[in-house]
């Protein structure tokens, strides 16, 4: 299996500009989440999906961003327009995931993330 | 909410040193616990787990005891190499997976 694969690796725009990240998750998988990491935030949980879809849209930052998962292997996260906070890794992850599951099933395979940069 | 607080970073360590980096949550059933790893240029990376009380998850020369009492769940290694240098992160699932802030390790020669 190749992993969770993520595009683009790397992305700089401009201010004001729509981005959009890919994410294709591990082939059976059930659940995928996105993640967004910061020196100042850490990881931060925006989305996660379970059978495509959203459960907890919770951590989305506001109304700029949105994500969909048409179907099991691939998922959008769009920032429209993007700002210069916006910059960050954007990570995806996926998973066998159970709600409550407490047989240790909910272990993510995270993909190598998308360095977004705003200028 | 369910969370995870683990201890605030940076660490730097000679080669061979001992290591521990706690970890403590909260959570309002029974989660289970794991602790990832992140290289640097990568994504983060399963190192070990426990899925109950008193569970011990090892991996690598890392280990990890769950334990309930203390909610606790402090990652050690007896003797840490430089390739050991990364950040590593607690986290905790139940109803989703929830991370700690993440501690970044540093193994000097």
């Amino acid at each position: 299996d190749a992993g969770v694969i993520q595009s683009p690796r790397h992305e700089v725009t401009e201010m004001g500009q729509e981005v959009t990240l890919r994410c294709k998750p591990i082939s059976g998988h059930n659940s995928l989440f996105w993640y967004r990491q910061t020196m100042m935030r850490g990881l931060e949980l925006l989305i996660y999906f379970n059978n495509n879809v959203p459960i907890d849209d919770s951590g989305m930052p506001e109304d700029r961003f949105s994500a969909k998962m048409p179907n099991a292997s691939f998922s959008t996260l769009k920032i429209q327009p993007s700002e210069p906070r916006d910059s960050a890794v954007y990570f995806c992850a996926s998973s066998s995931f159970k709600g409550g599951a407490s047989d240790g099933a909910n272990v993510l395979t995270f993909g190598a993330g998308s360095r977004l940069t705003v200028l | 909410g369910d969370s995870v607080t683990q201890m605030e970073g940076p660490v730097t360590l000679s080669e061979e040193a001992f290591l521990t980096i706690n970890c403590t949550y909260t959570a309002t059933g029974y989660p289970s616990l794991f602790w990832y790893v992140q290289y640097p240029g990568e994504g983060l990376q399963l190192l070990l787990k426990a899925t109950k009380a008193d569970d011990k998850g090892s991996n690598k020369g890392f280990e990890a005891t769950y334990r309930k009492e203390t909610t606790s769940f402090h990652l050690e290694k007896g003797s840490v190499q430089v390739s050991d240098s990364a950040v590593y992160f607690c986290a905790l699932t139940e109803w989703d997976m929830r991370f700690g802030a993440g501690t970044r390790l540093t193994v000097k020669p």
